[in-house]
Order: structure tokens, then sequence, then C-alpha cells
């Protein structure tokens, strides 16, 4: 199956902790990118990474940091989660020579507490 | 900040209505236009899409139409279903990494 896989579903976490979510694409796309959705809907990207090149929203509060092996696989990792932090964690890839269709994985969805 | 002005933000329609959402940008170098469905639960899929040198495309009951000029787009549903019950998102884009959603249509169609 071709397709963004995305791992935990949900988490729950206190605040001050460190939480790191897995995300793999199947579809042999060169780039991903991690988005935010908070409880309004909004989407916001917060990173676009392929292998020779990062971009990070410069929004995005230094505690986000995104973690790759291989062109298949971004991680998103949170240092010290704070309340605000709480949403869904969208995940994506597309190709960066392309129109920028994009897959989206299900998402996580991180409460803190 | 570069933005995508879509509207409206919630949207009830009877089934077999037609449904049509709009959404307005700023920035002249976009040149691909994709609007996506969300179902809860679930990621965007990608619904339909056009590029700037288009100024329709239809997808069986769904046509998304582009006004280069007054930099717009919107997205027509006909014999809106039940099914079709979604949050839309509509963007726009230059390249793979210069992408702005706008803010989303929550979709209701009544049986």
């Amino acid at each position: 199956e071709t397709a963004v896989f995305q791992t935990p579903n949900y988490h729950v976490t206190q605040v001050g902790n460190e939480v790191s979510f897995n995300c793999k694409q199947t579809l042999g796309h060169d780039t991903m990118y991690w988005y935010k959705q908070d409880s309004k809907k909004l989407l916001k990207i917060m990173f676009s990474y392929n292998n020779k090149q990062l971009i990070v929203n410069e929004t995005v509060p230094r505690r986000f940091s995104p973690q790759s092996s291989d062109k298949a696989h971004l991680n998103l990792r949170i240092k010290s989660v704070e309340p605000e932090d709480s949403a869904v964690y969208l995940c994506a890839s597309g190709d960066w020579g392309g129109y920028a269709e994009q897959f989206f994985g299900p998402g996580t969805r991180l409460t803190v507490l | 900040q570069q933005q995508v002005r879509q509207s409206p933000q919630s949207l009830t329609v009877w089934e077999g209505g037609t449904t049509v959402l709009t959404c307005s940008y700023e920035d002249s170098t976009f040149n691909y236009f994709p609007w996506y469905q969300q179902f809860p639960g679930e990621g965007p899929a990608l619904l339909i899409s056009i590029l700037s040198v288009s100024d329709k495309k239809e997808d069986g009951r769904f046509t998304t139409f582009f006004n280069k000029r007054e930099k717009k787009l919107s997205l027509h549903i006909i014999d809106s279903q039940p099914g079709d019950s979604a949050t839309y998102f509509c963007a726009a884009s230059e390249g793979a990494y210069k992408v702005i959603f706008g803010k989303g249509t929550h979709l209701h169609v009544l049986p």
C-alpha cells in the first residue's frame, strides 16, 4: 500500500515533556512536510524538507525540530511541550519539482495537560 | 503575510443543491490552486486542482473556476450529497514549498 503513515494516532502528555512523532511515506516522493492543524481546523505549514533543503516557517518555535533519516521518513520532535502545542500534527509528502499536490497522513492528535 | 481568503466559513445546503465556495489570493506568483477535502479523523485529500493557465476544470460533480485578473477561484459542487459533508480547503502555491491554505469551509449537506 502506498500512502503516508503516521504514528502514534494520538498522544497525551504533560507540560514540559518531550514528544516525538513519526511519519513515513511510501509514495516515492522527495519532499515531506509537517503541518499543525488547530481546533478550528486552521492548517499551518511548519516545515518543508527534501534531501537538499529544509525550509522552516519562521513562526515555528525553536522547541520544534524535524528529524529525517532518509527521504521516506520525517519525524517531528517537540522539546518541552506547552499547552498551545495541543493540536493535530499532519505529515504530508509531494514532489519538489512538481506542482504542489500533497498527500497527507491521518495525523497525530497531541493533547498537552 | 501572504493570505488566501476563503468563504464562507460554514455552509449548510440541502441534498441535491449546489454548493459554492470561494477563495481569493494576493500573490500574483501563485500558479497552482488545489482544493482539498477533509473528513473528521483524516488528513486532507486532494479533490481537484487548477493551473493558472486555465479558467475551469471539471471532475464529475466538482468544478473549479479560476479568474486570474481578479485573483479569485471557486469550487462548485452540483447535486450535493450528505457524503460531501466535510471541510474544504483552497490553497495557492508556487512550487512545492510555497503553499498557503485558506481557513477552510465546513460544509454540511442535509438529507
